[in-house]
Formats: C-alpha cells, structure tokens, sequence
C-alpha cells in the first residue's frame, strides 16, 4: 500500500519558469492538500482539493499558483513565472474523510524541493 | 501574536531522557490537535491525534491537552537516538475545517 507520492523530489527552475508539481493520493483518499515549508518557517496551508473540486484555496497566493486534483491522475500544483522566494518545499497530504471526520490527521508525502535559480 | 507559537530549539537530550515538546495557541476555535515527527529531508509523519482537552498516550508517548490554557503538550519517555527529530504540533477547528496551522517545530537531539 504505497503512501503519498510527489514527484519530483527536487525541482530547479530558473526565475520565469513553469513548476509543476504533483501529488498521488493513498489508495481511497479523495481529500488532498498541499502545503509549504519556507526555510525557517513552519508548513503553511496553500489548498484544499477533493476530485475535480476546490474546496478551499484561501492559502494560495493570488497571483502564478494554481491547483488540480482531476478526476483521473494525479493533483498538480502549478507555479507560473517563479521567482526566488517560491524556494521551498512544497508538501502534499491526503485523507480519506475530512480530518475531523476521522480519528487520524494527514498522511503527508515526502515533498519536492523546489529551487529557483 | 501567531496562532500557534512552538519553541524552536534545539532541544538536546541524552538517551533515555524524558522529553517535554510543548504548544501553546491563541484560537479557542481549535478543536483537534496533532503531533507530527519530521526526518530531515522527510515529509511529516503523524504521531498522536487528541480532540479536545485530555490527555493521550501510545508507547512511549503522551500527548496532553489543556484547552483553558491553550497549552499542548507531547512527552517522550526513554528518549531513543532515534527519536531525533523535528517535532509539528499541529491543530484545527471543528466541523467544516480540514486545514492544519502548524507551529514552526521543535528539533530534538538525543545523544547515546
């Protein structure tokens, strides 16, 4: 039963380019999250996805990050025009049910490290 | 003030020590709280879930939370070099609210 799997591990980019990032649930999750680690800095919520909907984006910047969760593959997390503070792990989680609709938080893949250049 | 405040450390212990993590937060609102274990390099890995006020334990560790205080706290008994980490606490509100706020982590040492 594999876990959360991101891909790539770590992505270099330089300033101006695309990032994509994606995110295969566990087997039976529908809820996913994606989250960012800045140096220094605790994880901090970005987005909240279930299949083909966006439940809550209130984390994401406004401008240049978008976010999928498709009906069939994977979740995408999409970072136009980088530049060099988007420098950071970037973390996804899934769940089967809303976390407090079940007795277990996240589980959480082992993120891409993403450096812009 | 951050809604969730968490001393980074580090925190250096020898082995076989006990081990006090602690939180406190400023939203009343939460409801559920977490502990997550972090390797470096490493993506987090949940350790304890508690809802509300009480206190929790699985092996050799103890998860405590005092909502009148807004205090939580994660005990580690018989501290291993395993144990070496970075430790999230981490809550959330109630119904409707699946987001985590975390704090920034506490990274412990247990030296053999």
């Amino acid at each position: 039963n594999a876990g959360v799997m991101q891909n790539p591990r770590h992505l270099v980019r330089r300033r101006g380019q695309e990032a994509r990032l994606r995110c295969s649930p566990m087997k039976g999750h529908s809820h996913v999250y994606w989250y960012r680690q800045l140096p220094e800095e605790g994880l901090k919520f970005m987005v909240y996805l279930q299949k083909e909907n966006i439940i809550d984006e209130s984390g994401m910047p406004k401008e240049r990050f978008s976010a999928e969760f498709p009906k069939e593959g994977p979740s995408i997390l999409r970072i136009q025009q980088v530049v060099r503070g988007d420098s950071a792990a970037y973390f996804c989680a899934s769940s089967r049910r809303a976390v407090q609709e079940s007795n277990y938080g996240y589980t959480f893949g082992s993120g891409t490290r993403l450096t812009v250049v | 003030q951050k809604e969730v405040e968490q001393d980074p450390g580090p925190l250096s212990v020898p082995e076989g020590a006990i081990v006090s993590l602690n939180c406190t937060y400023s939203n009343s609102a939460f409801q559920y709280f977490m502990w997550y274990r972090q390797y470096s390099r490493k993506g987090p890995e949940l350790l304890m879930y508690t809802y509300s006020s009480g206190n929790k334990e699985d092996g050799r560790f103890t998860a405590q939370v005092d909502k009148s205080s807004k205090y939580i706290s994660l005990f580690i008994r018989d501290s291993q070099p395993s144990d070496s980490a970075t430790y999230l606490c981490a809550m959330t509100r109630g119904e409707g609210y699946s987001t985590l706020t975390f704090g920034k982590g506490t990274m412990l040492l247990v030296s053999p």
